[in-house]
Formats: C-alpha cells, sequence, structure tokens
C-alpha cells in the first residue's frame, strides 16, 4: 500500500501568519488520467474531518480561498495564507490512487 | 452540504459482529460512493472500503475477510458489517460520501465503537 508521510506533525502557529504543511508518498499520485489524487482534509477538536482540496489543487466547495493546496508526483504542500483561529484542528493528506486508500499521519496546528 | 447521519451499536463483546448504518439526508449517494472509514489513536485514519449505490464494493485488504457492505437502495441506506471483533476493531468509524475524483465531501458524525469483554 502507499505510505504517505506528513511533516511536521505539529505546527505552533501565529494567527494572521501563514503555514505550511508537507505531504510526502512512496509513490507517485499521479493517475494515467492526468489527474493527481491526493486530497486534504481538516478535523477540528471533536468533529468529523472535513473535505478541503482534491486531486492535488482543487479547493472544495465553501471552503475559504486562504487554504491551498499544490505539488505534484510524491510531494505536496498544503498552505493557508493567513491563519485564523478556527483553522486549530489536525490536517490530513490522503491519497485515493491506489487501493487501500491511505491517510498520513496528520498535522496537528495550534495557535501559539 | 448533505448531512450524512449513521447509527448502531456502540459496545461490543469480543467475537461479535459490529453493524453500522448510514444514510443521506437528502439521499443523495447516486453516483457516489459511500466510504468507510475508522480512526483510532493507534493506527490513525483508516480505509475500510467503499461501496457503490449499484453494490459493487472494494475493501481493505487488512480487513476483506470481515468486512461486508451492503446498500438498501429502497431505503437509500449503507450498511456495514465486520465480523468476530476484537479489541483492536475499538474505534470511531465514520461514513463519508464522495469519489476518488472528488474527495469526500459529506462525513457522518462517527460512531464509537468499544470492544471489550
Amino acid at each position: 500500500e502507499i505510505v504517505m508521510t506528513q511533516s511536521p506533525l505539529s505546527l505552533p502557529v501565529t494567527p494572521g501568519e501563514p503555514a505550511s504543511i508537507s505531504c510526502r508518498s512512496n509513490q507517485s499520485l499521479l493517475h494515467v488520467n492526468g489527474h493527481t489524487y491526493l486530497d486534504w482534509y481538516l478535523q477540528r477538536p471533536g468533529q468529523s474531518p472535513q473535505l478541503l482540496t482534491y486531486r492535488g489543487s482543487n479547493r472544495a466547495s465553501g471552503v475559504p480561498d486562504r487554504f491551498s493546496g499544490s505539488g505534484s508526483g510524491t510531494d505536496f504542500t498544503l498552505k493557508i495564507s493567513r491563519v485564523e483561529a478556527e483553522d486549530v484542528g489536525v490536517y490530513y493528506c490522503m491519497q485515493a490512487l491506489q487501493s487501500p486508500w491511505t491517510f498520513g499521519q496528520g498535522t496537528r496546528v495550534e495557535i501559539k | 452540504q448533505v448531512q450524512l447521519r449513521q447509527w448502531g451499536a456502540g459496545l461490543l463483546k469480543p467475537s461479535e459482529t459490529l453493524s453500522l448504518t448510514c444514510a443521506a439526508s437528502d439521499g443523495s449517494f447516486s453516483g457516489y460512493y459511500c466510504i468507510w472509514i475508522r480512526q483510532s489513536p493507534k493506527k490513525g485514519l483508516e480505509w475500510i472500503g467503499e461501496i457503490h449505490h449499484s453494490g459493487s464494493t472494494n475493501y481493505n485488504p487488512s480487513l476483506k475477510s470481515r468486512v461486508t457492505m451492503s446498500v438498501d437502495t429502497s431505503k437509500n441506506q449503507f450498511s456495514l458489517k465486520v465480523n468476530s471483533v476484537t479489541a483492536a476493531d475499538t474505534a470511531v468509524y465514520y461514513c463519508a460520501r464522495g469519489h476518488s475524483t472528488s474527495g469526500l465531501d459529506s462525513w457522518g458524525q462517527g460512531t464509537p465503537v468499544t470492544v471489550s469483554s
């Protein structure tokens, strides 16, 4: 199965400042159809995960434009342009290229 | 946004069968998969498998021998069964709606399941 590795595992952030989370896979997530099957999710405390971006860089409906996903092949990044207090929680990357779909370990974002 | 509601027994004894059901508030699973995922402190988020509205399934090989997913199209409900549970199956179980090409755009509220004698 594809192994997903995130860094850092903990990220203290200052409101208004940018933040960045890295996700690496041990195989390319590029499908033969040209799409990259990498999603980002945020799990706020006490809540279910919610979709932020899909297929690498497509923002999900209702997600603020301060969130952006980028990357290709095996290296991906989620960026928050200006962190807000509501952005605290655990961020996960997930690959949906190959069954079984697999998740990263999670990156805990907290306010300094 | 579509609301998913899930329900089922939360406390099981070893060797029993875990049984959960998931339904969308507006019945809108057509064209999508219902994906089951579980979350535990030890293993994090784990993909259990997926079932299409048509009934086709795909299971995680690590659980395949014990998992059955089904759909009741008349009720627009999806079900998960895991038999012969052990303490290692203790987790919060989620259903989610989605597709590999569009992500998991709606999630159930999660059902904590504890396996204990």
